[in-house]
């Protein structure tokens, strides 16, 4: 069975300054990893995405995620953040044969000016 | 292109009662997935269709149950509801046969159980 695990449920940044979210996963077949971020009272929405090829991925936002396979880990990063970022950040893994995803737990980033 | 709409977008309800929410997906998307999402289990996948059929089911009880018509628009049913079905039920479309494909969702549907 697949799962993911979000180490942090959450993080506190202030404006401008780097950030990391980390997310591990364990899957025993091949894996498509996904970011998506949640604002307050809406839907997810997609960050970015890894399927194969690069193991560096980015979004149109300036956030990026690195496929980690020796250390089954997808984090995501962003060098500069900004007030609106606040938002709950999901990792998830999706399971081909279900066409099913699986979330981790998810991590609230505060940024504060 | 139009995104995924979910009706109603708030609703209460009463223990044992039941509830039916309804999700269009994306002009030309033919298949669709629920999620459940709470605060202590998290997003949990429901069920998914494709083409009037239903695939894939998650581990919920047989309470909850769905359904998807010609149009791809799909509807969930929970029968007999019970407080911790409260929930945001989200539902993604998707849009072809690919496995890999990303899953857009829609705006969901906040579901207070009393």
């Amino acid at each position: 069975a697949q799962s993911v695990t979000q180490l942090d449920s959450q993080v506190p940044v202030f404006e401008e300054a780097p950030v990391e979210l980390r997310c591990n996963y364990s899957s025993s077949v091949s894996v498509y990893l996904f970011w998506y971020v949640q604002y307050p009272n809406q839907g997810l929405q997609l960050l970015l995405k890894y399927l194969s090829g690069s193991t560096l991925v980015e979004s149109i936002n300036g956030f990026e995620a690195e496929f980690n396979k020796s250390q089954t880990s997808f984090h995501l990063r962003k060098p500069s953040v900004h007030i609106s970022d606040t938002a709950e950040y999901f990792c998830a893994v999706l399971d081909t044969g279900r066409r099913a995803l699986t979330f981790g737990s998810g991590t609230r980033l505060q940024v504060q000016p | 292109k139009a995104g995924v709409t979910q009706t109603p977008r708030y609703l209460i309800k009463t223990r044992g009662q039941q509830v039916t929410l309804s999700c269009s997906p994306i002009s030309g998307h033919r298949s669709v997935s629920w999620y459940q999402q709470t605060p202590g289990q998290g997003l949990q996948f429901l069920f998914e269709y494709f083409s009037e059929t239903q695939r894939n089911k998650g581990n919920f009880p047989g309470r909850f149950s769905g359904r998807q018509f010609s149009n791809s628009r799909s509807e969930m049913n929970v029968s007999t509801l019970e407080l911790g079905d409260s929930a945001l039920y989200l539902c993604a479309s998707i849009p072809g046969l690919a496995g890999y494909n990303e899953q857009f969702f829609g705006p969901g549907t906040r579901l207070t159980v009393l």
